[in-house]
């Protein structure tokens, strides 16, 4: 089975400054899907960032990005010029080629942001 | 827009009480998740459904049943509530638009304390 391993509970980051939220994760499988969420206070889950694995072009959406490294099996997410509004949980995910609709989660890294 | 709507956000059961947890979606996704959510643990899928009355046991679905009768509701059910069910419980959808690595639309979650 799958597992993902988020190994920073919590992590802090002054505004403006870059944070980086590390991810890593087991699989046998050669093609797979990677996700980052998103889920501030109001509790609402969001989709910050995905990477096919069979991309090696690292994914980018605005301020965040990946750095993804398929033999090291790490996927960590790094946040520039941080805002308020990232202090959220952020959670790492997996979905298996073949695995149909099922995505491993990690256990989460809480985000704070220092004004 | 994608709409997930739990009914409850909050709920305070007794043990061994049957307890119902309600998702609807304001379109026609087949697709629909449920999953508890625990410090440390991340998310972990406890029943998933890919269309009317048909469903997929997850990760953890001991203690669980669930019920799709139609398209737009999905509801978790716990049969005789223990207090290791206290929990955050999150409902998701996968929209239906062609993607496989399409990312899921989650419910602002229910916060369930089991006394």
């Amino acid at each position: 089975a799958q597992t993902v391993t988020q190994s920073q509970p919590e992590m802090s980051v002054q505004e403006a400054e870059t944070v980086t939220l590390s991810c890593t994760y087991d699989t046998s499988e050669s093609d797979y899907y990677l996700f980052w969420y998103k889920q501030p206070p109001s509790r609402q889950m969001i989709l910050v960032i995905r990477q096919e694995a069979y991309k090696q072009q690292n994914a980018t959406e605005n301020r965040f990005s990946v750095n993804f490294q398929k033999a090291a099996k790490s996927f960590s997410l790094k946040i520039s010029d941080s805002q308020l509004g990232d202090a959220a949980m952020y959670f790492c995910a997996y979905k298996g080629y073949n695995a149909g609709n099922m995505l491993t989660f990690g256990g989460g890294t809480r985000l704070m942001v220092k004004p | 827009d994608v709409k997930v709507t739990q009914s409850s956000r909050y709920l305070v059961k007794r043990t061994g009480e049957k307890v119902f947890l309600e998702c609807v979606q304001d379109m026609d996704h087949e697709n629909m998740f449920w999953y508890r959510q625990d410090p440390g643990l991340g998310l972990r899928l406890i029943y998933f459904s890919y269309d009317v009355k048909m469903k997929e046991k997850g990760d953890i679905p001991e203690g669980y049943s669930v019920s799709r009768e139609k398209k737009e509701r999905f509801s978790l059910i716990l049969e005789s509530a223990s207090t290791n069910q206290t929990s955050m419980y999150l409902c998701a959808i996968k929209p239906r638009d062609g993607s496989y690595n399409s990312p899921l639309h989650f419910g602002n979650g229910t916060r369930l304390t089991v006394t």
